[in-house]
């Protein structure tokens, strides 16, 4: 089947840990997102990626990090330097970048204890 | 910088009427819109994309509009059933980002 996974569905950080998102997506799209959904706001772009070994900041990117050296993956590392980190993390990829439908991944919740 | 509302943020009707969701923009300049669907601790499932050129988009029970000059899209769910209780939300295409609504959380009472 094809699709986005997104890994792990839970992860707990400690203050001051570096923790990296792990994104798969096998729909062969070339565009790749992040985003940060908090309760009771929309979802905000982190960083975008339009091709391999590209990527863009978007508006909430300080304190976060992206790389881009496969097609289907994009993990994002959240570093210290991130104040709020705790929050619903969501991947998206689309056919091509800003004019086609972003399908989702299942997210996941990092909680810093 | 696009800001997106959706008002109400809750919506709470008995099984079988019909669900209105709005969604306002305030750059016309868009791509397109799109209305997601979002279940509790789930990722967004698409429902509808509408065009810039285009005015209305369907499937199924759902309906989206698009009125552009006045910055409002309008998702209509025919004879609403329990199975469709989620957060809507709806996110419009311009400088090739997506900008959200914080979404409308809908209950359908059985």
């Amino acid at each position: 089947d094809g699709g986005i996974t997104q890994s792990p569905k839970y992860l707990f950080r400690k203050e001051g840990q570096n923790v990296t998102l792990s994104c798969e997506q096998n729909l062969n799209h070339d565009a790749m997102y992040w985003y940060r959904q908090d309760p009771g706001q929309g979802l905000r772009l982190i960083y975008y990626s339009q091709i391999v070994n590209d990527f863009q900041k978007g508006d909430i990117a300080e304190g976060y990090s992206v790389s881009r050296e496969k097609k289907e993956s994009f993990p994002l590392t959240v570093t210290s330097a991130q104040k709020n980190p705790t929050a619903f993390y969501l991947c998206a990829s689309t056919r091509r970048h800003g004019t086609d439908t972003q399908y989702f991944g299942p997210g996941t919740r990092l909680t810093v204890l | 910088k696009q800001e997106v509302t959706q008002i109400p943020a809750a919506l709470s009707v008995p099984e079988g009427e019909n669900l209105v969701l709005n969604c306002s923009f305030t750059d016309s300049a868009i791509y397109n819109l799109q209305w997601f669907r979002q279940d509790p601790g789930k990722g967004l499932t698409s429902l509808l994309l509408i065009q810039s050129s285009q005015r209305e988009q369907t499937s199924g029970r759902l309906n989206a509009s698009l009125d552009k000059s006045s910055g409002r899209s309008t998702l209509y769910i025919a004879a609403s059933q329990p199975g469709d209780s989620a957060t809507y939300l709806c996110a419009v295409s311009n400088d090739y980002k997506l900008s959200f609504g914080a979404g409308t959380t809908v209950t359908v009472r059985a």
